[in-house]
């Protein structure tokens, strides 16, 4: 069955880098449309950085150009998203999903990125 | 601010019928098909709704979904206690290339 892992969420520093992972397993990570969503304390989904199938588009919303950079590894059927120069809004759930028709179809647990001095 | 607009809470009591709508603009409902996701407490979003009004295999018929325009709504039927949750719509939006979202809203069971 699909199954999403995320890992590497932190208490961090502002300022600091992290590097999140999203284990991908029960489907090739390479077929599928894939995309980090972040969800802040009390507040709604929001859409931080996809990838397409093929690779060759990846998106970053405002909030994360010049800061996150999405990729992945096919051999490890891994999603990942490296953070840097984060700030105190970053501060949030950040969910990996797969994409169908569009959209999310399923979602990992999500790890907790925490920005704070 | 979120691109998508949703009341923020709705509630009902148990074996009534609430309904939630999700307002946007025409390069996003207005264009393309909307998912809806429901979110237990602590837990992650899971898709309830997808292309509008379709069920994935094992959500109850008693959820429904509908487009008109530039406006979605989920409806929700026989309402019951592990109803309770957050809700959240979702479409592609055209202008920003992007997957974009209601800011949820939570329905509580009286």
């Amino acid at each position: 069955q699909v199954q999403l892992v995320e890992s590497g969420g932190a208490l961090v520093k502002p300022g600091g880098s992290l590097r999140l992972s999203c284990a991908a397993s029960g489907f090739t990570i390479s077929d599928y449309f894939m995309s980090w969503i972040r969800q802040a304390p009390g507040k709604g989904l929001e859409g931080v950085s996809h990838i397409t199938s093929s690779g060759s588009t990846k998106y970053y919303a405002d909030s994360a150009k010049g800061r996150f950079t999405i990729s992945r590894d096919k051999a490890k059927n891994s999603l990942y998203l490296q953070m840097n120069s984060l700030r105190a809004d970053d501060t949030a759930i950040y969910y990996c999903a797969r994409h169908w028709k569009g959209l999310p179809d399923y979602w990992g647990h999500g790890t907790l990125v925490t920005v704070s001095s | 601010q979120s691109v998508l607009t949703q009341p923020p809470s709705a509630s009902g009591t148990p074996g009534q019928r609430v309904t939630i709508s999700c307002s946007g603009t025409s390069s996003n409902i207005g264009t393309n098909t909307v998912h809806w996701y429901q979110q237990l407490p602590g837990t992650a979003p899971k898709l309830l709704i997808y292309n509008n009004n379709q069920r994935p295999s094992g959500v109850p018929d008693r959820f429904s979904g509908s487009k008109s325009g530039t406006s979605a709504s989920l409806a929700i039927s026989g309402l019951q206690s592990e109803d309770e949750a957050d809700y959240h719509c979702a479409a592609w939006d055209d202008s920003l290339n992007g997957q974009v979202f209601g800011g949820g809203t939570k329905l509580t069971v009286l």
